[in-house]
Formats: C-alpha cells, structure tokens, sequence
C-alpha cells in the first residue's frame, strides 16, 4: 500500500497546546506531505519533506521525517481554534499519485 | 483561474439517475486527478491524466465511472446508474508540471454527491 496511516485518529486539545500527529507508510519515498481538510472542504498543502531532510519548519508547524522507520510527524505549536481540521499525510513515491489515510481528526478548544 | 473550480457544488441524483462532475483545474497544470472522499474517511484515488492522457484508472470502483479530459483542461467525472454507495464528495485536483512545483498537489472544494 502507497498510502500513510496517520496516528491518533482523533485528538482533542486546548488552545494555546501543542498538537503532535504522526504518520506511517510502507514504501520508500521521493518526499512525504501534510495537508489538511476543514469540515466540508477540499484539501490544502501545507508542508512538503523530502527523503533527504530530517526536519522542516513552516511558521508554526514542525515536520520530521525518519526513513528507516517510515515515519513522520507534525507538530503543531501554540495550537489556535483555527486549526481545528482534519490532517493527511501522503507519502510520495516516483509515481505521480498521492494516496491518503483517514486522517487525524484535530479538535482546538478555545 | 484563481483556484480549481468544481461543480456543481451538490448534486441529489435518484438511484439509477446518471450523473456529471466537472472540473476545471488551475490554467497550465497538467496534472489532474479524481479523489471519491466517503463522510469520516480519507480521499480514495480513483484516476489521474497526464493532459489529456488517462494514465491510471486503477481506482475507478465499477465500470459505472468513466472519466474524460478530451483537451487536457477541463475533465469530466461521469457515473452511470448511480447508487447508494456512490454517495459521497468527489474531490478534484490539479498539479502543475515536474520542475515547476509539481510536488504540490492543490485541490478543488469537492462536489457532494447525494444518492437517494
């Protein structure tokens, strides 16, 4: 299977805490991304990492990449009621398809 | 455009009824894809062109769904003899060529399929 499994399913958080989601897949890959879904919404990009980086940043959100454990994470810090969503990872390998997990489902409570 | 542009947004088809789904991907990117999103779960790859070209359509579910981009812009999503299963949000996208950010991949805002 191409696609990435995203870890926890569901997490709920208060404002202002940090959120940490997790993602794993089973192919080896060109780079892995981050999008996220609002309730009744397309999804947006919001971080790519290639196989050769370890760590990236993008304003608020941390992504890490380990290719020997096939896996990656994101953290999102100083979490605002904004970003309350739901967050894919999609592992890339040389095709040219993005395939998806279900997702984490993030809950920010002001 | 702006953005990739689906329609119509919603669509309620009686069970057997035919349906289309346009889309119309960001002007100059020439890839697009077909995503079919059921409530709660993630997008399911269904198909993807390369302009004009269908280069996988391993993830269309029956023989119900037929795709179409005859000129490499707009594509068209076609089920035939909907059913209750085919209920859910079709996502459109588009991703412009290798080299030129064709990493990202960016997405329309779905057209929500009711079958009744």
């Amino acid at each position: 299977s191409q696609q990435g499994e995203e870890d926890p399913q569901a997490l709920s958080i208060q404002e202002g805490e940090n959120a940490t989601m997790n993602c794993s897949y089973k192919t080896s890959i060109n780079n892995l991304q981050w999008y996220r879904q609002n309730s009744g919404r397309g999804l947006v990009h919001l971080i790519l990492i290639r196989s050769n980086e370890r760590e990236k940043h993008s304003g608020r959100l941390r992504v890490t990449l380990d290719t020997s454990k096939k896996s990656s994470s994101l953290l999102i810090t100083a979490s605002r009621a904004a970003d309350t969503a739901s967050y894919f990872c999609a592992p890339r390998t040389g095709a040219n398809n993005l395939f998806f997990g279900t997702g984490t489902r993030l809950t920010v409570i002001p | 455009g702006a953005g990739v542009s689906q329609s119509p947004r919603y669509k309620v088809a009686k069970r057997g009824q035919d349906v289309a789904l346009r889309c119309d991907p960001i002007s100059g990117h020439v890839s697009l894809f077909w995503y079919q999103q059921a409530l709660g779960q993630g997008p399911e790859f269904l198909t993807y062109f390369q302009n004009e070209a269908q280069l996988d359509k391993s993830g269309l579910p029956s023989d119900r769904f037929f795709a179409e981009r005859p000129e490499g812009s707009v594509s068209t999503l076609k089920i035939q003899r909907t059913q209750q299963e085919d209920s859910a949000v079709y996502l459109c996208a588009s991703s412009p060529p290798a080299g030129g950010g064709g990493n990202t991949i960016y997405f329309g805002e779905g057209s929500w399929l009711t079958v009744v």
